[in-house]
């Protein structure tokens, strides 16, 4: 069956460090993937986009990187910040309907001083 | 304002009820979307449309009817509620050419 994994374990990292978190994917073909943002009582805010054919992405303190072969992407926050104390999500477009996204449960991540 | 809206942000209902949850965006986003999420679930699909008078199955649309008659609505009615409905409800949008999806504030629904 299709499945996306994140780590359901909140990770807990120190200020200034490096936050890396991981979507794991089974059975798809996913066309693109993205990441998410989600605070508590609100709705997921898009943080990027990586296509099949693209090996890293890089967006201020934000990078992602997607291995189609290993059916991974890895989620790297550096000098992070307790502000980036969120939920992450990740979400797979597949490549025979790039309409509709699927989401993983999301991984909390937790940044102290 | 501009943006995506939803309402009511909060709602008890009793089972068996019939409940339409809201969602308004000012983007003339082409594409919107209605998930719901719950504990150990994540965001699951419930409906999407790609225009108006365009809709579409998700993973989980049994109980859920949608329209869309304009572009910029794209309300949700449970028919009849049940318990097992009770959960976090998010609209989202995104524009035709661009698959970031632009999401709502959310609606807390609790079915009695």
């Amino acid at each position: 069956s299709q499945k996306i994994e994140q780590n359901s374990e909140a990770l807990n990292i120190q200020e200034g460090k490096t936050a890396t978190l991981t979507c794991n994917y089974t059975n798809y073909s996913p066309a693109y993937l993205q990441w998410y943002r989600q605070d508590p009582g609100r709705g997921p805010v898009f943080l990027l986009l990586i296509r099949e054919n693209e090996k890293e992405k890089r967006k201020e303190r934000l990078k992602v990187t997607f291995d189609t072969t290993l059916k991974q992407s890895l989620f790297h926050i550096t000098a992070s910040q307790p502000a980036d104390s969120a939920t992450y999500l990740c979400a797979l477009g597949k490549s025979y309907n790039t309409d509709k996204l699927i989401f993983g449960t999301g991984t909390r991540l937790q940044v102290f001083p | 304002d501009a943006g995506i809206t939803q309402s009511p942000r909060y709602k008890i209902t009793e089972t068996g009820r019939q409940v339409t949850l809201m969602c308004h965006q000012t983007w003339s986003h082409s594409y919107m979307f209605w998930y719901r999420q719950d504990l150990g679930h994540g965001l699951r699909l419930i409906y999407y449309s790609a225009a108006a008078d365009i809709t579409d199955k998700g993973e989980v649309p049994d109980g859920y009817v949608v329209s869309r008659s304009k572009t910029e609505n794209f309300p949700l009615t449970l028919e009849s509620a049940t318990r097992s409905q009770t959960s976090v409800y998010f609209c989202a949008s995104r524009d035709r050419l661009f698959y970031e999806q632009y999401f709502g504030p959310g609606t807390r629904l609790t079915v009695t």
